[in-house]
């Protein structure tokens, strides 16, 4: 397997800009999470998708947050207006999910977002 | 609301001293996954294993071995011989057995593995 990769790796911004980043994950994992990490925390679960369906939204992904997956491959997750609480780790994961069963989630490198 | 409880917060040993971490997760569902993950300096989280509520079997596999007491909701993890590449954050996870199987992670534990 290729791995999940993400980018950019890094994202410096001023507060009130927007910012994208893009997930590609494992080629035929059908599922794809978003997680955040902020300093000396375990990750928390932002949003799912099976396929190109968004399936969850946590009560953590405020209206200023929006994610797709079109056509059922990479993601993109967008950050409106965004804040200095904003900063943090923004992980993604994919896994396949199966009649059978299904794999663990695989984590991408992360892209680090730091808002002046 | 599944929760985990990691309460050491950090780990400092001697190189070749064998370390246990510790795990406790709250969950009302009766089955269920847990997971351990490795996230090292460079900061991607690694898959170390998954275990199912229904198999309290314990796991070793080559320096690492695996406690699970569904009496006690703990899932330890314990290195043996441990080395200064172990040097990590390590996290405890809980998921749903079915549906969204979104990861609830602890706060990790930082090993630091002194040479």
């Amino acid at each position: 397997d290729t791995g999940v990769s993400q980018d950019p790796r890094h994202k410096i911004t001023k507060r009130g800009q927007n910012v994208t980043f893009r997930c590609d994950p494992i080629s035929e994992h059908n599922r794809l999470y978003w997680y955040r990490q902020t300093l000396g925390q375990g990750p928390e679960f932002l949003t799912y998708f099976q396929n190109e369906a968004q399936l969850e939204k946590s009560r953590l992904l405020s209206d200023r947050f929006s994610a797709e997956r079109p056509k059922g491959s990479f993601s993109t997750l967008e950050i409106q207006r965004t804040e200095q609480g904003d900063s943090a780790m923004y992980l993604c994961a994919s896994s396949l999910e199966a009649l059978a069963g299904f794999r663990e989630q695989f984590f991408g490198p992360g892209t680090r977002l730091t808002v002046l | 609301a599944q929760k985990v409880t990691q309460a050491q917060t950090e780990i400092s040993v001697v190189e070749k001293e064998d370390v246990t971490l510790d795990c406790v997760y709250e969950t009302r569902d009766t089955t269920y996954y847990l997971f351990w993950y490795k996230q090292p300096p460079s900061g991607e989280l690694v898959f170390l294993i998954r275990r199912n509520s229904f198999d309290e079997q314990n796991e070793i596999s080559g320096r690492y071995s695996w406690n699970f007491q569904k009496s006690t909701s703990s899932f330890n993890f314990t290195i043996t011989a441990s080395q200064v590449v172990d040097s990590a954050v390590y996290f405890c996870a809980l998921s749903e057995a079915t549906g969204r199987r979104a990861l609830t992670f602890g706060s990790g534990t930082r090993l630091q593995v002194q040479p």
